[in-house]
């Protein structure tokens, strides 16, 4: 699954700061998405993207941004980081008919201090 | 919004036995449920899934069962292995969502030698 691309894999900041998080795919999907996964809670929808400069918000999606100029990536800003924005964040992607579902990248774990 | 809740969130199993995940969701129009597994520090990764014309569907030691009328569907693991132990998450997509996802909060599945 190296088609789909995260970074950084892991990131310390303070709270305040701005942090952009990228994510690449290699197979010109058409969907991508940004959750974040928490002990309790699973993964939960941030933003999602069904093409390029189309975007949408999911579940929680306060204090993120999102662009998608280009196909393949779709960047995840946090303006202003923020202690309870510490989590781990997949990247996702899929086709327009979900025929294998979603792959996921490997993940970013952000650590707000 | 579609809601998907998951059961039960840990499980533990002796090796060789059978385990069993159920999932239920909020909206009837859902029509695509996936489950994905994910080790320690991985990414999640799809398993098996369903789609909302069909009742059952097996690969090999894994089978997903829907039930429409009750709004629910269960991960089957036979022949239980040390290598299944990992957290197990559903999800469910509604008909026309985006490819969006509501995921379950994950099973942790623990396979006891």
């Amino acid at each position: 699954d190296a088609g789909i691309t995260q970074s950084p894999r892991y990131k310390i900041t303070e709270t305040g700061r701005q942090v952009t998080l990228m994510c690449h795919q290699t197979w010109s999907h058409s969907y991508m998405f940004w959750y974040r996964q928490d002990l309790g809670h699973g993964l939960r929808l941030i933003y999602y993207s069904a093409a390029a400069d189309i975007t949408d918000k999911g579940e929680v999606p306060d204090g993120y941004v999102v662009s998608r100029s280009k196909t393949e990536n779709f960047p995840l800003t946090l303006e202003s980081a923020t202690r309870s924005q510490t989590s781990v964040y997949f990247c996702a992607s899929s086709e327009q008919g979900l025929i294998y579902g979603y792959t996921f990248g490997s993940g970013t774990r952000l650590t707000v201090v | 919004g579609e809601n998907v809740e998951q059961h039960p969130s840990t499980l533990s199993v002796q090796e060789g036995d059978s385990a069993v995940i159920k999932c239920t969701y909020s909206d009837s129009a859902s029509n695509y449920f996936p489950w994905y597994k994910q080790e320690l520090g991985k990414r999640p990764q799809l398993i098996i899934d369903i789609r909302s014309n069909v009742g059952e569907k097996k690969d090999q030691r894994i089978a997903v069962t829907l039930n429409k009328t009750a709004k629910h569907f269960s991960l089957h693991i036979t022949e239980t292995q040390p290598e299944d132990s990992a957290v197990y998450f559903c999800a469910a997509k509604l008909t026309g969502g985006g490819n969006k996802l509501t995921f379950g909060t994950g099973t942790q599945l623990k396979v006891e030698l």
